[in-house]
């Protein structure tokens, strides 16, 4: 079947670094996807991965490892903000998303 | 401003009273997508549309129907609401009509639905 885990739930301190572990299982895959959803809004878009590697935008990278079913997103100079649920989702060989149950962040000052 | 519109944003209703729950996107996109999202679930989708009058289930379609008449719209059908089906919805659309795909997903702002 197809499947993804991330962890539940991760504190980190206001200015730290914080890496977000996705593992997922599908039938084929297309892309590795990060959204962020703050507590009642709509996911926003935050990385995609198709190829092995790091790709990083600003404060923000996400890591892919095809070989292993794993990705990551870093999260460095850890802001308030950032407090969120971030949603990891990988595309299958229909395109179809599959999607993991999130990972709420809490940032403490 | 490009975005995915929804309506009603807050519904409360009764079983069994017929809703519909509008989605409408201004950027062209091929494909547009329903989910729903309960706490420890995550994101499961309901239907989605690969183009127009072209749609397919989803993970948990039972009890909801969709259509999609224009690229645009992509309404969400619950013929006779149920408790269960009290949710956090959410349209989405995406241009992925093209290959390869790299298309990201908007989102519209949801539509908190309780069904007493």
């Amino acid at each position: 079947g197809q499947n993804i885990d991330q962890p539940t739930e991760m504190t980190a301190t206001e200015g730290a670094i914080v890496q977000i572990n996705c593992t997922y299982q599908t039938s084929g895959f297309n892309g590795l996807f990060w959204y962020q959803q703050h507590a009642g809004e709509a996911p926003t878009f935050l990385s995609y991965n198709v190829l092995d590697g790091l790709e990083e935008k600003g404060r923000f990278s996400s890591f892919l490892s095809r070989s292993k079913g794993y990705s990551y997103l870093l999260l460095k100079e850890l802001q308030m903000k950032d407090s969120a649920s971030y949603l990891c989702a990988a595309q299958d060989s229909n395109y179809q998303l599959i999607w993991g149950a999130g990972t709420k962040l809490i940032i403490k000052p | 401003e490009a975005q995915v519109t929804q309506n009603p944003r807050y519904l409360i209703t009764v079983t069994g009273k017929k809703l519909t729950v509008t989605c409408s996107q201004n950027m062209n996109h091929e494909y547009m997508s329903w989910y729903r999202q309960d706490p420890g679930l995550g994101l499961r989708q309901i239907y989605y549309s690969m183009n127009v009058e072209v749609t397919d289930k989803g993970d948990v379609p039972e009890g909801y129907k969709v259509s999609r008449k224009e690229k645009r719209n992509f309404p969400l059908i619950l013929e006779s609401p149920s408790p269960n089906q009290t949710s956090l919805y959410f349209c989405a659309s995406s241009a992925w009509g093209v290959r390869p795909n790299t298309g990201e997903l908007f989102f519209g702002e949801g539509s908190r639905l309780t069904v007493l």
